[in-house]
């Protein structure tokens, strides 16, 4: 079962920064959080991983509490490309392979970027 | 450049078909994993594969096999298929890693209909 609660949908102008938020408050210690997005008919895009720390790369921000109970994953300048379904997904640390590789998906949220 | 090639983007099968579905990464991962995504219940893991000739069932394994003999090659075998396995099929890959997160890189998908 998916770990994580999302909003179902959200909207934001172009240009403007997109914020989407994640709950997680079951989240163990060694549990990292990740992001993805589907833009529609392609395959789940990977954006941005963080365990504790704040995290950016060339795509996107993402905020994570001190509590670690909740991220936020900010796209700062928000285009019409960046239309899709944005999921946030925990799990742990890398292993051997076995099921705790496994990504769940939960059901994400819709950023539709308007013009 | 493409790192997960899944071998046709479409395809039209009819009922009791044997259905081969194959995917190749050029990433070296260890680990290999086939979804299905339906609307409404999202992703769903079929199987995943963290080493050559090894297998391990996902969430929803029924009336699916899979075949690694290569470490670059994860096919998805529907052994006959049926209308109700109609989705998109993923496959992803992904490396072993001791500790820390890294990220799932997916194909763009094949989208099935048995007809």
């Amino acid at each position: 079962d998916a770990k994580t609660t999302q909003p179902p949908s959200m909207d934001c102008a172009e240009g403007r920064a997109a914020n989407l938020p994640c709950n997680h408050s079951t989240i163990s210690g060694n549990e990292y959080v990740y992001w993805y997005r589907q833009i529609h008919s392609q395959g789940p895009q990977y954006i941005i991983h963080g365990l504790k720390n704040n995290e950016t790369n060339e795509m996107a921000s993402l905020i994570i509490t001190e509590d670690r109970k909740s991220s936020t994953l900010i796209l700062p300048h928000a285009t019409l490309r960046d239309t899709a379904v944005y999921y946030c997904i925990v799990r742990p640390p890398g292993d051997y392979g076995g099921a705790t590789n496994k990504l769940i998906f939960g059901t994400g949220t819709l950023l539709a970027v308007q013009p | 450049d493409v790192k997960v090639t899944q071998s046709s983007r479409y395809l039209v099968k009819r009922t009791g078909e044997k259905v081969f579905l194959e995917c190749v990464q050029d990433m070296d991962h260890e680990n290999m994993f086939w979804y299905r995504q339906d609307p409404g219940l999202g992703l769903r893991l079929i199987y995943f594969s963290y080493d050559v000739k090894m297998k391990e069932k996902g969430d929803i394994p029924e009336g699916y096999s899979v075949s690694r003999e290569k470490k670059e090659r994860f096919s998805l075998i529907l052994e006959s298929a049926s209308t109700n396995q109609t989705s998109m099929y993923l496959c992803a890959s992904s490396p072993i890693r001791r500790g820390g997160g890294y990220g799932y890189t997916f194909g763009s998908g094949t989208r099935l209909t048995v007809v």
